[in-house]
């Protein structure tokens, strides 16, 4: 058990629908990062927040936002959903990233399917 | 840029057979991480092991060896006498952990079948 609590495990919805994911990190991790896993593309990153801010974006789509809380945990909104969208998505957190460790503790993912 | 490479899509092996997964790098920094994950059929990542660019130590982990050269760029993974329970995908990532972020860049993995 990574101590990252990742809901919902199971999300079965249509195209052009809106959902949300959501993280819970590690107790006092400040840093939340969100990864896609998909058939044809594998895990790739999407964006980071650290501290309720943005810290690092990468292959993120703009009907997809996220925002992390007062409380640390996250949410992942996808929007106008498409089938491509279908995939597993991980949340990971680290404690500090500018303590250079380079260890993310991952979620068990929520897979999203889109009909 | 970061890149991982594991050429190899999918491997077949015979339960107590050796076998080594690889991994290759691209990077410009210095300091870097190297990881293996193991993702079973459940879905979930299992962290096995980081190895900072500095430590080219080889480590053991009881069926697990890994070897680090930075010379080739290389961070391969060896499962000594594999079991069936080693049948997963394997995914070699990178971290260049800079910048207040550690996002890792991941190779598209290596899809391990043990038979028994």
């Amino acid at each position: 058990d990574s101590g990252v609590t990742q809901t919902p495990k199971h999300l079965i919805t249509a195209t052009g629908q809106r959902v949300t994911l959501r993280c819970s990190p590690r107790s006092g991790d400040l840093s939340v990062y969100w990864y896609q896993q998909s058939l044809d593309q594998g895990l790739q990153f999407l964006i980071q927040y650290y501290n309720g801010e943005e810290r690092a974006k990468g292959n993120i789509l703009e009907r997809f936002s996220a925002q992390q809380f007062p409380d640390l945990h996250s949410e992942l909104n996808l929007s106008s959903l498409e089938l491509g969208d279908s995939a597993l998505y991980f949340c990971a957190s680290s404690a500090d990233p500018h303590a250079n460790t380079g260890e993310l503790f991952f979620g068990e993912g929520s897979r999203l399917t889109v009909l | 840029a970061q890149k991982v490479t594991q050429a190899q899509t999918e491997i077949s092996v015979v339960e107590k057979e050796d076998v080594t997964l690889d991994c290759v790098y691209e990077t410009r920094d210095t300091t870097y991480y190297l990881f293996w994950y193991k993702q079973p059929p459940s879905g979930e990542l299992v962290f096995l092991i980081r190895r900072n660019s500095f430590d080219e130590q080889n480590e053991i982990s009881g069926r697990y060896s890994w070897n680090f050269q930075k010379s080739t760029s290389s961070f391969n993974f060896t499962i000594t006498a594999s079991q069936v329970v080693d049948s997963a995908v394997y995914f070699c990532a990178l971290s260049e952990a800079q910048g207040g972020s550690e996002k890792l860049v991941f190779g598209k993995g290596t899809k391990l079948t043990v038979n028994p």
